[in-house]
């Protein structure tokens, strides 16, 4: 079973460029979440997608766009990129785990890509 | 929406002392996840537990849900222990989770 794996790995673009981020979710998992991590906080929530619809979204522009795939892989696209954009974006998917007599769901997240915007 | 608050925000302790970290949130929660981000900025795993005990080898945690508070403990810390670590709350069942700002643990040789 692989698991969550998220490209390119760095990324460097300047102000006013689009970017597009590829996420792969683990075996399984039909549900992705993106979250945007600013240096020396928290990830926040971007949006979620659920078999290929969004399923719910953060406090992001609509510059902040996605797709999920068949596949249940995602993309994360931004445009018209600002100099506050610089962050480590990550990928999340979700899936069951079943232990002893209980079930529930965890998420599991890849590496990150670091964008970084001149 | 939901607050989580972490404390301290920074620890520093020599290799072989015990820790305990602190995530307070706001509201009742029907998830709380433990991460450990890795200087690589790798998010790993630590506990699912929105409730309850669990122990993993030196690292143990505890959510009290109707105190709003959850504890992870480190014992034995090793310097592969530094990092940060994050707490992760999602109190709608949605899988939308609201983290904490972490604590950054600094393990010394």
């Amino acid at each position: 079973e692989t698991g969550v794996t998220q490209s390119p790995t760095h990324l460097i673009k300047t102000r006013g460029q689009q970017v597009t981020l590829r996420c792969s979710s683990q075996s399984g998992h039909n549900t992705v979440s993106w979250y945007q991590q600013a240096l020396g906080q928290g990830p926040q929530f971007i949006f979620q997608y659920y078999r290929e619809e969004e399923n719910g979204r953060g406090n992001f522009p609509p510059r902040f766009s996605g797709l999920q795939f068949p596949n249940y892989s995602s993309e994360l696209n931004v445009n018209a990129l600002e100099l506050d954009d610089s962050a480590l974006y990550l990928c999340a998917s979700s899936g069951m785990v079943v232990s002893g007599s209980s079930s529930y769901n965890e998420q599991f997240f890849g590496p990150g890509t670091r964008l970084t915007v001149l | 929406g939901i607050q989580v608050e972490q404390s301290p925000p920074d620890l520093i302790l020599q290799e072989g002392a015990n820790s305990t970290l602190r995530c307070n949130f706001s509201d009742s929660v029907n998830n709380l996840q433990w991460f450990h981000q890795n200087p690589w900025g790798q998010l790993i795993n630590l506990f699912y537990i929105p409730s309850g005990t669990k122990q993993n080898g030196r690292l143990s945690a505890t959510t009290v849900a109707t105190e709003r508070y959850s504890l992870l403990y480190i014992s034995s810390s090793q310097t592969t222990d530094s990092g940060v670590y994050f707490c992760a709350v999602d109190n709608f069942g949605n899988e939308k989770l609201t983290f904490g700002t972490g604590t950054r643990l600094t393990i010394i040789p």
